[in-house]
């Protein structure tokens, strides 16, 4: 079954804290995968794209990696900020259609 | 910079109304889609257009219906509102072709609540 999980659900940090969120994947075949971060009340918004064959990105306090032999993905926050209160959602397009498969997202909330 | 607007952040409709959420984008986009995300789910598929005047059923279209009478402009009908179809409903644009790389472009999304 094509499915996207994240761990953990909710993380709570303090401001200036690094933390790491969690994708694993199981949509067969694999083209890429984007984290997309969502402030309250709003749409999601792209940070990054990871293909097949990359290992790590940064965005500037954002850092992906993917490990496409484990189907994992991270996203890593480096010196949080109180503005990286959000949900961070990871999704994978299903290659050949329309449609992408969405992670149910980590709400991550940065207490000063 | 991408636009793509929802014409209301929130709505509170009775049950067994027609209600109507338009979604308009600037980056002459084709494809362009109607989600609802709901706690705990995730974003669900309800509609696709990748023209004008064409559409495909997502995982959940019951209960809805769409219409695309120009590029920019994708409207979600829900022909009776129930109390069930209380939720948000993201729209997102992209660029033609099939999905893979192509960035999504979310809008701003609408709260509907149905009493």
């Amino acid at each position: 079954k094509n499915q996207v999980e994240q761990s953990p659900q909710s993380l709570i940090i303090l401001e200036g804290k690094n933390c790491t969120l969690q994708c694993n994947y199981t949509v067969s075949p694999f083209s890429n995968l984007r984290w997309y971060k969502q402030d309250t009340g709003r749409g999601p918004v792209s940070l990054t794209i990871m293909t097949f064959s990359e290992n790590t990105k940064s965005n500037g306090r954002y850092t992906a990696t993917l490990d496409a032999d484990t189907k994992q993905s991270s996203l890593h926050i480096t010196a949080s900020q109180l503005s990286d209160s959000a949900s961070y959602i990871c999704v994978v397009p299903f290659s050949g259609t329309y449609k992408y498969i969405f992670g149910t997202g980590t709400r991550l909330k940065v207490l000063a | 910079d991408v636009k793509v607007t929802q014409s209301s952040r929130y709505l509170v409709k009775r049950t067994g109304e027609k209600v109507f959420l338009e979604c308009v984008q600037d980056m002459d986009h084709e494809n362009m889609f109607w989600y609802r995300q709901d706690p705990g789910l995730g974003l669900r598929l309800i509609y696709f257009s990748y023209d004008v005047k064409m559409k495909e059923k997502g995982d959940i279209p019951e209960g809805y219906s769409v219409s695309r009478e120009k590029k920019e402009r994708f409207s979600l009908i829900l022909e009776s509102a129930s109390t069930n179809q209380t939720s948000m409903y993201l729209c997102a644009s992209s660029f033609f072709g099939i999905g893979s790389y192509n960035e999504q472009f979310f809008g701003p999304g609408t709260r509907l609540t149905v009493l």
